[in-house]
């Protein structure tokens, strides 16, 4: 079964400081990652994904991961932090060796960026 | 494109009513899916369509129906409402792998209450 773990229920750090969010995933096949943000009141929007080729990624608001098969982890990270990326992030895994077909969430973690 | 829609956003209902939520999408998507968002619980997948007339079942599916009559349209019928209900739920869609589709589009939600 597919599961995924977001260690930290929040994180904080300063603005204009390096940013991690972390997750590892657990899947039985070869999987596609992905991470989504959540800003109050909203739905959920596509930061970025991992499908195949480099294991480090860039999305959208200067965001990165980098896919780590033998840790299983898919980390989210951003150079420099802006109080506006304060937000929900979801880390989420789709099965690619069964379809692909369902996709399933973390728990989310809060980020606080403070001024 | 107006994307993925959901109706009410809003919603009250006493135990043991039943009531649709609507979704629809105007981006010719094959995958559908519902989730309910609970508080330090991530989304969850209810149940996911990859076409019309296809169906399936996700994570936490009793006390839910879905049907898929066509592409654009995916509603969630809460046969007897229940204070466990009590959740926002989101609608997703996206092209399916296959397809060269991997992250979904998420509609704004609806927000449940059942008294």
């Amino acid at each position: 079964a597919q599961s995924v773990a977001q260690p930290e229920d929040q994180v904080n750090v300063a603005e204009g400081n390096p940013l991690t969010v972390k997750c590892t995933y657990s899947v039985s096949g070869n999987p596609y990652l992905f991470w989504y943000v959540q800003y109050p009141n909203r739905g959920l929007q596509f930061l970025l994904k991992y499908i195949t080729g480099d294991n480090l990624v860039k999305g959208s608001y200067g965001f990165e991961a980098e896919f780590n098969k033998s840790q299983t982890s898919f980390h989210l990270k951003k150079p420099s932090a802006l109080v506006s990326d304060s937000a929900l992030y979801f880390c989420a895994v789709r099965d690619r060796d069964t379809g692909g077909f369902k996709t399933i969430f973390g728990a989310g973690t809060r980020l606080f960026v403070k001024a | 494109n107006a994307g993925v829609t959901q109706t009410p956003k809003f919603q009250v209902l006493k135990t043991g009513q039943s009531m649709t939520l609507q979704c629809a999408q105007d981006m010719n998507h094959e995958y559908m899916s519902w989730y309910r968002q609970d508080p330090g619980m991530g989304l969850r997948l209810i149940h996911y369509s990859v076409g019309a007339g296809i169906t399936d079942q996700g994570e936490v599916p009793n006390g839910y129906n879905v049907s898929r009559s066509t592409t654009e349209d995916f509603p969630l019928r809460l046969l007897s409402a229940a204070p466990s209900q009590t959740s926002v739920y989101f609608c997703a869609s996206s092209y399916t792998p296959r397809a060269g589709g991997y992250e979904q589009y998420f509609g704004p939600g609806t927000r449940l209450t059942v008294t």
